[in-house]
């Protein structure tokens, strides 16, 4: 079965700051990967999603993540937050033959002037 | 280009009330469907999800239920609301393309239970 930890459920950046927002996963073959990230009182935005090929993923926003199979992490990073990146964020996987990814958690981002 | 649209935004209803939450999608055909909970703090519980007019698969059993009558319509039911259904209802759709697609959620439906 496949599962997905973000182990950091808030996070507090200053503005201006880098951001690096953790995921591992677990699953037996190459998976579907993908980040979301939910305002308050919203529903879910897909950022980017990792199917295949290159491991280092362009997403909206300005933000990026990196499939490292070694490591079984999909981290999703920043070079600079905005006050407005403040917002749950959420990982989540997919393969197989099922329709239904996992997702995790969630990571809170607190942004500070 | 593909929208879902979810209503209403907010609904507060007594214990024992009936309930019935709508999406619908646009822009595309026979998508799958889904939803999900969202308590207060906590991640994404899957409901219902359908790949299908008709087809629904619960994940978690309740007294709620989904219903799908048409392609690009579904609903979310209760015949009596319980405290505990209190939360955030998110509907989605995925492209019916095959496992790993991408999920679409809607703006969401805030159920407070009084």
């Amino acid at each position: 079965a496949q599962s997905v930890t973000q182990p950091d459920i808030h996070i507090t950046v200053s503005e201006g700051a880098s951001l690096e927002l953790r995921c591992n996963y677990s699953y037996g073959a190459t998976p579907y990967l993908f980040w979301y990230v939910q305002s308050p009182g919203q529903g879910l935005q897909l950022l980017l999603k990792y199917f295949s090929g290159d491991t280092l993923v362009q997403g909206i926003k300005g933000f990026e993540a990196e499939f490292k199979r070694s490591q079984s992490s999909f981290n999703l990073r920043k070079p600079s937050v905005h006050w407005s990146d403040a917002a749950e964020y959420f990982c989540a996987v997919g393969g197989g033959g099922s329709y239904i990814p996992t997702f995790g958690r969630g990571t809170s981002l607190i942004v500070h002037p | 280009s593909q929208t879902i649209h979810q209503w209403p935004a907010t609904l507060v209803q007594p214990v024992g009330s009936p309930l019935s939450l709508e999406c619908t999608v646009e822009g595309t055909s026979n998508p799958n469907l889904y939803w999900y909970r969202q308590a207060a703090g906590r991640g994404l519980q899957l409901l219902f999800y359908s790949v299908g007019i008709g087809q629904i698969s619960s994940e978690v059993p309740q007294n709620l239920s989904a219903s799908r009558p048409q392609d690009r319509q579904f609903i979310l039911s209760s015949k009596k609301l319980l405290l505990s259904d209190s939360g955030f209802y998110l509907c989605a759709w995925s492209p019916p393309l095959g496992p790993g697609q991408p999920q679409h959620f809607g703006d969401g439906t805030r159920l407070s239970i009084l």
